[in-house]
């Protein structure tokens, strides 16, 4: 079993779309959540950062944590062709220098 | 600032030969990264390190090595080039803020490796 397992999509929506990434792990003693946006033949960027449990909110994004369950979600409202691009979640232990270790990541395309 | 930039962007290998994927970051951070990225695999963690002169091993080393003489660099060296070492090669370093965790990894751009 991987640590952390991520639908590699391609996921395709048509703009205005509510989307929703799912990642789920299986280390229990991960503390950190990330998300990462990733354009094509660019490196990943940061999106979203959540600490231990519950909910954040940036804008059209919306990062969830739910630890009970090993799962973590990205929503993203009203959905943008700029968009379009790979996400890919991120977690991290306490300590451990700084390691992150990522899902593969989820191709999205907001279409017109 | 820069941020990170790593060279070349671009490189066709021969089964054997050796090279040097450079990375340099002007924000003065202590942790830096080597990941490769292959196709539906994400980001597979290469080397790390805490610091200069302090490096580590991360989940896929063989046939690499790096250094860390600056607090700037952290080049990585393929020795003996395989066509297993086809990749995109990312770049990335990070600081704690006032011993607060961000989150936040800076990546370079990338570098496409190609072994023939």
């Amino acid at each position: 079993q991987k640590e952390v397992e991520q639908d590699p999509g391609p996921l395709s929506v048509p703009e205005g779309a509510i989307v929703s990434l799912n990642c789920t792990y299986s280390n229990s003693a991960f503390q950190y959540f990330m998300w990462y946006r990733q354009y094509s033949r660019k490196g990943p960027e940061l999106l979203m950062y959540t600490y231990s449990s519950g909910n954040k909110e940036d804008g059209r994004f919306t990062a969830q944590v739910d630890k009970s369950s090993k799962y973590i979600s990205l929503f993203i409202r009203d959905s943008q062709p700029s968009d379009s691009a790979t996400y890919l979640c991120a977690m991290k232990l306490t300590g451990g220098g700084n390691k992150l270790t990522f899902g593969t990541g989820t191709q999205l395309k907001v279409e017109l | 600032n820069a941020g990170v930039t790593q060279t070349p962007k671009f490189r066709i290998l021969k089964i054997g030969q050796s090279m040097t994927l450079q990375c340099t970051q002007d924000m003065n951070h202590n942790y830096m990264y080597w990941y490769r990225q292959d196709p539906g695999m994400g980001l597979k963690l290469i080397y790390y390190s805490v610091g200069a002169g302090i490096t580590d091993k991360g989940e896929v080393p063989n046939g690499y090595n790096v250094s860390r003489s600056t607090t700037e660099d952290f080049p990585l060296r393929l020795e003996l080039a395989a066509p297993s070492q086809t990749s995109v090669y990312f770049c990335a370093s990070t600081e704690f803020l006032d011993r607060v965790y961000t989150g936040e990894l800076f990546f370079g751009e990338g570098s496409r490796l190609t072994v023939l």
